[in-house]
């Protein structure tokens, strides 16, 4: 089923480079968007977090969600080498009935080389 | 800063024996629940957990899977019977609310099904 795509990658980027990751989803009642960073043999940590459409700003990180093309961004300004990871974007539904059930990409690796 | 923490961190077990992952969730969460990842694959929902008793669970979580928050702190997943196709990341994950959708991930147990 595939609900969410994105693109496996892998992305190699030099130090300092801007970088854009993407999601597009099938399910227009998704609501909740998020980013996971995944360092190798680590779970996912929770990097962003978008609530319907709109951008979003944290640090270096930008999220961005546009639901009427159903496609999410991450952006990620003067990367490190300490971003090479594994980005997992998810969503859910929400509401109370859905309990945070996620729907993740199948993830981008990324590798920042200095 | 506060994490969910799981043992044990790798698991090896024979086909047909019965495994108890653990999960010790962020203490004043109350929204438990358990994905799995089959390498190369992506994260999977299983089951969410609340207020003792199951809220929602995915086809894969069949009868073979049980949860279970025998105390105050644990959250366990039983696997009753392993198969081969068992084997994967089991992440174990939490939220203060369901209302949030900031869920916090466990590092995970590598189940291998021999």
């Amino acid at each position: 089923q595939k609900e969410v795509e994105q693109d496996p990658g892998p992305l190699s980027v030099p130090e300092g480079a801007i970088v854009s990751l993407n999601c597009t989803y099938s399910n227009s009642a998704f609501q909740y968007f998020m980013w996971y960073r995944q360092y190798s043999r680590k779970g996912p940590e929770l990097l962003m977090y978008t609530y319907s459409s709109g951008n979003k700003e944290d640090g270096r990180f930008t999220a961005q969600v546009d639901k009427s093309s159903k496609y999410i961004s991450l952006f990620i300004r003067d990367s490190q080498p300490s971003d090479s990871a594994t980005y997992l974007c998810a969503m859910s539904l929400g509401g109370i009935y859905n309990f945070n059930k996620f729907y993740f990409g199948s993830g981008t690796k990324l590798n920042v080389k200095p | 800063e506060p994490e969910v923490t799981q043992t044990p961190s790798h698991q090896v077990t024979q086909m047909g024996q019965e495994v108890i992952l653990r999960c010790v969730p962020i203490s004043n969460h109350l929204y438990f629940y358990w994905y799995r990842q089959i390498l190369g694959q992506k994260v999977e929902f299983l089951v969410s957990f609340y207020n003792n008793e199951i809220s929602e669970k995915s086809e894969i979580f069949d009868d073979q899977f049980s949860v279970e928050r025998p105390d105050g702190s644990n959250f366990t997943l039983k696997i009753r019977s392993t198969k081969l196709e068992d084997s994967a990341m089991y992440f174990c994950a939490s939220s203060v609310s369901v209302e949030n959708t900031e869920a916090f991930f466990g590092q995970g147990t590598r189940l291998t099904v021999v």
